[in-house]
């Protein structure tokens, strides 16, 4: 079972728009939709920004959007705030014997 | 408010094993709608799926560890255990432990994280 893959780095510029992509295979993000995405704040645990590839949880900013196509799904945050700089991970349901695997990692910079 | 609070040793030899629970509070383990996870961090990566548990007792290991994990629940104290063994240098990391949604399998509820360091 390999981790998803995602882009090392992204950045951006406030009050731009940046998209972070998460490839896996049709075992696991193109298989269902149940893709999720996690920002961290150093130090901090991991926060659920998006549910099953394209729904918010309350509370969260409606300036974070997810899609998926194929085997890739994807993170889009509008109105870039710098705030939104941190790590961000996808995760992806990958079947009944091991349930969950995430993606690499992508730093967000906010130049 | 279903809350999760990691605790266990900070530091662990090299091959012995390493014990962690999971307190839950706020909320029944004993529920339906979770499975129970755990997650861990190594300095400066990303997040590693672990594994996790049903109320029910079945198990969901990630292959790369499943030889040396064991995860347990404990509904009499509404915690749940993580157990690795033969532990190296490699196993040192921030474990979380977390809720993974039943039916959608995102994790909602996190732990603030414990670091476990192996060293002798």
């Amino acid at each position: 079972q390999s981790a998803l893959t995602q882009p090392a780095s992204v950045s951006g510029s406030p009050g731009q728009s940046i998209t972070i992509s998460c490839t896996g295979t049709s075992s696991d993000v193109g298989g269902y939709n149940y893709v999720s995405w996690y920002q961290q704040h150093p130090g901090k645990a991991p926060k659920l920004m998006i549910y099953d590839v394209n729904n918010r949880p309350s509370g969260v900013s409606h300036r974070f959007s997810g899609s998926k196509s194929g085997n890739t799904a994807s993170l889009t945050i509008s109105g870039l705030q710098a705030e939104d700089e941190a790590d961000y991970y996808c995760s992806s349901y990958t079947g009944s014997t091991t349930l969950v695997v995430f993606g690499g990692g992508t730093k967000l910079t906010v130049l | 408010q279903l809350q999760l609070q990691e605790s266990g040793p900070g530091l662990v030899k090299p091959s012995e094993t390493l014990s962690l629970t999971c307190s839950v509070s706020g909320g029944s383990i004993s529920s339906s709608n979770y499975y129970w996870g755990w997650i861990r961090q190594p300095p400066g990566k990303g997040l590693e799926w672990i594994g996790s548990i049903y109320y029910s007792g079945r198990t969901y290991y990630n292959p790369s560890l499943k030889s040396r994990v064991t995860i347990l629940v404990d509904t009499s104290k509404n915690q749940f255990t993580l157990k690795l063994s033969s532990v190296t240098a490699a196993d040192t990391a921030v474990y979380y432990c977390a809720t993974v949604n039943e039916y959608y399998y995102y994790m909602d509820v996190w732990g603030k994280g414990t670091t476990v360091t192996v060293s002798s």
